[in-house]
């Protein structure tokens, strides 16, 4: 089974600060997502990795930004965390590239900036 | 702008009852579409998808969605809902080749009573 490992479950950070969210697969995906998740909006894309060190800007990359140095791994970087970015993260990766492939996800970060 | 809605939020249910949980969308043209759920404490996961072939989809756990193009919609469905289908359910549209271009829906929480 696709393991998608976030490190973090539970964060409080204070205004300001600069927090980093850790992922990592075990199958070898090329592509990797960081989505946010906030009740009665589902879920939106944040930032997406198609390859090491490439990226693309999803529907909310504002306050974010993102590194992939290796391919497992994928890091959301909030850079000045404010409390309007308290929320749930989740990461996912994906086998393929297609619009039909499964996305696997991670159990999910919850962050509470106070 | 593209959209899926689900227009329920919160469905309660009793063990044994019949569900179906609405998912609609704003596009025409070809779609892949997905349910996944998120069981509490859980990860997302996939329930079942669409991208060709027969409209009625099964999936996991006596889950079935069927594709209706003329109304834009994807419901899903279960004969008879068991206490352990509590969880929230979110239905996802994908109208191109990409797999960072899929559009959640906002989450349809489903409490089962025992």
């Amino acid at each position: 089974d696709v393991k998608v490992t976030q490190s973090s479950r539970y964060l409080v950070k204070r205004t300001g600060e600069k927090v980093f969210l850790e992922c990592v697969q075990d199958m070898d995906h090329e592509n990797m997502f960081w989505y946010r998740q906030d009740p009665g909006l589902g879920l939106r894309l944040i930032y997406f990795s198609y390859d090491v060190k490439m990226k693309e800007k999803g529907d909310i990359p504002e306050g974010y930004s993102v590194s992939r140095e290796k391919k497992e791994r994928f890091s959301l970087i909030l850079e000045s965390a404010s409390t309007n970015q308290t929320s749930m993260y989740l990461c996912a990766s994906i086998r393929g590239t297609g619009g039909s492939d499964t996305i696997y996800f991670g159990e999910g970060s919850w962050l509470t900036v106070v | 702008a593209q959209s899926v809605s689900q227009h329920n939020h919160h469905v309660i249910l009793s063990e044994a009852a019949s569900l179906e949980l609405g998912c609609n969308y704003s596009y025409g043209g070809t779609v892949n579409l997905f349910w996944y759920v998120q069981y509490p404490g859980q990860h997302l996961q996939l329930l079942l998808k669409y991208f060709s072939g027969d409209p009625l989809v099964k999936g996991i756990k006596g889950f079935e969605a069927e594709f209706i193009k003329s109304k834009f919609s994807f419901n899903l469905r279960k004969p008879s809902v068991q206490w352990s289908d509590t969880a929230e359910y979110f239905c996802a549209v994908n109208r191109y080749s990409s797999a960072s271009k899929i559009i959640f829906g906002s989450g349809t929480r489903l409490s089962i009573r025992p």
